[in-house]
Formats: C-alpha cells, sequence, structure tokens
C-alpha cells in the first residue's frame, strides 16, 4: 500500500506570496492532520481534517488554512508569506476507525520564503 | 495542556553501546505514547508505540514501556548500530487525536 505522499517536495517563495501544498494520505484514511517544523519551535500541531470537515485547529493565526476533498485528499494553504514561515511543513493520515489511532506521515514538503 | 519533555541531545555512541533516551509526559485522560525517527531530509517514521498503561512497544531492537506511575515512556536498544543515527521524537496523542512532540534527541552512532 502506498504511504503519505506529499507535493511539492521543495517550494521558494518570496514575502507576501501565497502558497497551496498537497497531501495525499494512505489509502483507507480518512483523517489528514498537518504539522509545522522548524529548529526553533519544533513539531507543532496546525489542524486536522476529517470527512471534509476541519475538527481540530492549533494555535497558529489565520493565514494557515486547509480543506480536504472527498478522496480525503488535503491542502494547505498559507498567505502573505512570512520569513517565519520557512519550515518543513508534514501531513499525516490516519484511519480514524475506534483504537486504529496511528498518524503515518508524509515526507514533507520543505518551503523557504525569501 | 499536554506536554513532553525529552533528554536534550546530542547523544553521541559508539556501535554496539546501549541507547537510552528518556521522555515523560504531562497529559489529562489516558493518552497513547509513541516514537517516531526521522533520518536527514526526510518525514517521520513511526518507530513503535504504546496505548494503555504497561504496555511495551518494540521495534527494529527499540523498546519502551508505558509508565503510568513516572509518566514516562524511555527509549531503550541494547546494540546500537550506525544506521540508527537519526532524530528520535517522543509524542503522545490525548483523546483529541492531536498529536505532541517532544523537540527531538539528535543520535550519532560512530563505528
Amino acid at each position: 500500500k502506498a504511504g503519505v505522499t506529499q507535493t511539492p517536495r521543495y517550494l521558494i517563495k518570496t514575502r507576501g506570496q501565497q502558497v497551496t501544498l498537497s497531501c495525499s494520505p494512505i489509502s483507507g484514511h480518512r483523517s489528514v492532520s498537518w504539522y509545522q517544523q522548524t529548529p526553533g519551535q519544533g513539531l507543532q500541531f496546525l489542524f486536522e481534517y476529517f470527512s471534509e470537515t476541519q475538527r481540530n485547529k492549533g494555535n497558529f493565526p489565520g493565514r494557515f488554512s486547509g480543506r480536504q476533498f472527498s478522496n480525503s485528499r488535503s491542502e494547505m494553504n498559507v498567505s502573505t508569506l512570512e520569513l517565519g514561515d520557512s519550515a518543513l511543513y508534514l501531513c499525516a493520515s490516519r484511519i480514524s476507525q475506534g483504537n486504529q489511532e496511528t498518524q503515518y506521515f508524509g515526507p514533507g514538503t520543505r518551503l523557504l520564503v525569501l | 495542556g499536554n506536554s513532553v519533555t525529552q533528554m536534550e541531545g546530542p547523544v553521541t555512541l559508539s556501535e554496539e553501546a546501549f541507547l537510552t533516551i528518556n521522555c515523560t509526559y504531562t497529559a489529562t485522560g489516558y493518552p497513547s505514547l509513541f516514537w517516531y525517527v526521522q533520518y536527514p531530509g526526510e518525514g517521520l517514521q513511526l518507530l513503535l508505540k504504546a496505548t494503555k498503561a504497561d504496555d511495551k512497544g518494540s521495534n527494529k531492537g527499540f523498546e519502551a514501556t508505558y509508565r503510568k506511575e513516572t509518566t514516562s515512556f524511555h527509549l531503550e536498544k541494547g546494540s546500537v548500530q550506525v544506521s540508527d543515527s537519526a532524530v528520535y521524537f517522543c509524542a503522545l496523542m490525548g483523546s483529541n487525536y492531536k498529536l505532541t512532540f517532544g523537540k527531538g534527541t539528535l543520535l550519532t552512532v560512530n563505528p
């Protein structure tokens, strides 16, 4: 079974631009979560989507948003990019059935904001 | 809120040495506990997990036991290899299915 895939793997943007990252979960997984990883703040939860609905949201400004499609694929969008948004963005999927709560991560999208 | 504290690195060991990375947590309720590993330039890979007190997770020679009385989930391996060099993250998942991570421990194993 294919793992979690994320596109693109690398991205360079300039301040003020916006960016959209994509995540395809493991087949059959219905929940997708997004995390930001930076050297200073470590791994921080952004949000979780399940059945096209945002179920949880971390402590990030409204510039960070996401959505989930009917096939469980998810996108996250960051508008008005700031230098501090440079990070590795990780997507994780979970089957979301009973106690099948393990999250499986993709390889990440490395975003550099100049 | 939930939090995870793991030992600061970096940790440098010789091949075949014994490894311990300490991890303690603060959480309400009964969280599940995880160890993830991150190799350079890659995402996180699940190493092992435990979902209730006294459970022992194990994989590839690594072990960790869920100790509710000491709120700990220390990672151990009896004999490390060069290929174990990576960053190790302890994490917990509470009832909201959000993962809370420790800051990570960089392990370097020298031949």
